[in-house]
C-alpha cells in the first residue's frame, strides 16, 4: 500500500517568501505529526494533530508557522515571511492511532531551502 | 529540562556486534523508541520499549532501565546496510516524542 507522501520533495524560497508544505499520511490513519529536521540533528516536534484536530501546536518555532488538516487527512504546513534559520528538512509523520505510543510512519520529507 | 545524549559517531566491522547507548532526562516518561535513518531517508521504526527488559527482534535487540533512565539498541551479524543513523526519542507526554541527536554507525568490511 501507499505510504506517507510529501510535496514538494525540495523547496528553494527567498527569504520572506511564503511556502506551503503537503503531507498524503497512510489512509485511515488518526494522528498526523510535523517535524523539522536541522542537518546531523534529530527531528524536533512541531505540531500533532488527532484527525482534524490540532491538540497541540506547542514546536512551532513562531507565528509565521501554520498548520492544518481541514478534513482529517491531508496536511499542509504554511510557512510565512521565511528566514533562512528555516532552512531544515520537514518531515511529515502518521499513526494508525491516536497519541504517540505507536509507531510513527514518515514521509521522504521536504528539503527547504531559504536563501 | 529535556535531555537525550546517545554517542555521535560509532564504528564497528561487518558481521560484528554493537551497542549504541541512550541517557535520557525528561519530565515525563511513557515509553522509548529507536528508529533507523539512513542518510537523506526518512526514519524507519525499529523499536518501542515501555517496560523494563530486554526486547529481541531478529538481529536488533533494544534494553530499557527505566529506574536509570537509559537504553541501549544492539545490533547482531552487522551488514553493510546497517550504516545509518540511530535516533533513540522518548514518549514526554501524550503527543510529543523528545529525539536525540542520533548516532552515526559506520560500518567497515
Amino acid at each position: 500500500g501507499a505510504g506517507v507522501s510529501q510535496s514538494p520533495r525540495y523547496k528553494v524560497a527567498k527569504r520572506g517568501q511564503d511556502v506551503a508544505l503537503r503531507c498524503d499520511p497512510i489512509s485511515g490513519h488518526v494522528s498526523l505529526f510535523w517535524y523539522q529536521q536541522a542537518l546531523g540533528q534529530g527531528p524536533e516536534f512541531l505540531t500533532y494533530f488527532q484527525n482534524e484536530a490540532q491538540l497541540d501546536k506547542s514546536g512551532l518555532p513562531s507565528d509565521r508557522f501554520f498548520a492544518e488538516r481541514p478534513e482529517g487527512s491531508v496536511s499542509t504546513l504554511k510557512i510565512q515571511r521565511t528566514q533562512q534559520e528555516d532552512s531544515a528538512v520537514y518531515l511529515c509523520a502518521s499513526s494508525p492511532t491516536a497519541g504517540v505510543h505507536n509507531e510513527q510512519f514518515f514521509g521522504p520529507g521536504t528539503r527547504l531551502t531559504v536563501l | 529540562g529535556q535531555n537525550i545524549d546517545q554517542p555521535t559517531e560509532m564504528t564497528a566491522t561487518e558481521g560484528a556486534i554493537v551497542q549504541i547507548n541512550c541517557t535520557y532526562q525528561t519530565s515525563g516518561f511513557n515509553g522509548l523508541f529507536w528508529y533507523q535513518q539512513h542518510a537523506g531517508e526518512a526514519p524507519t521504526f525499529l523499536s518501542y520499549n515501555v517496560l523494563d527488559g530486554l526486547e529481541e527482534k531478529g538481529r536488533f535487540s533494544s534494553f530499557l532501565s527505566r529506574s536509570k533512565g537509559y537504553s541501549y539498541l544492539l545490533l547482531k551479524e552487522l551488514q553493510m546496510k546497517d550504516s545509518a543513523s540511530y535516533l533513540c526519542a522518548v514518549t514526554d507526554s501524550n503527543y510529543q516524542l523528545i529525539w536525540g541527536a542520533g548516532t552515526k554507525l559506520i560500518i567497515k568490511p
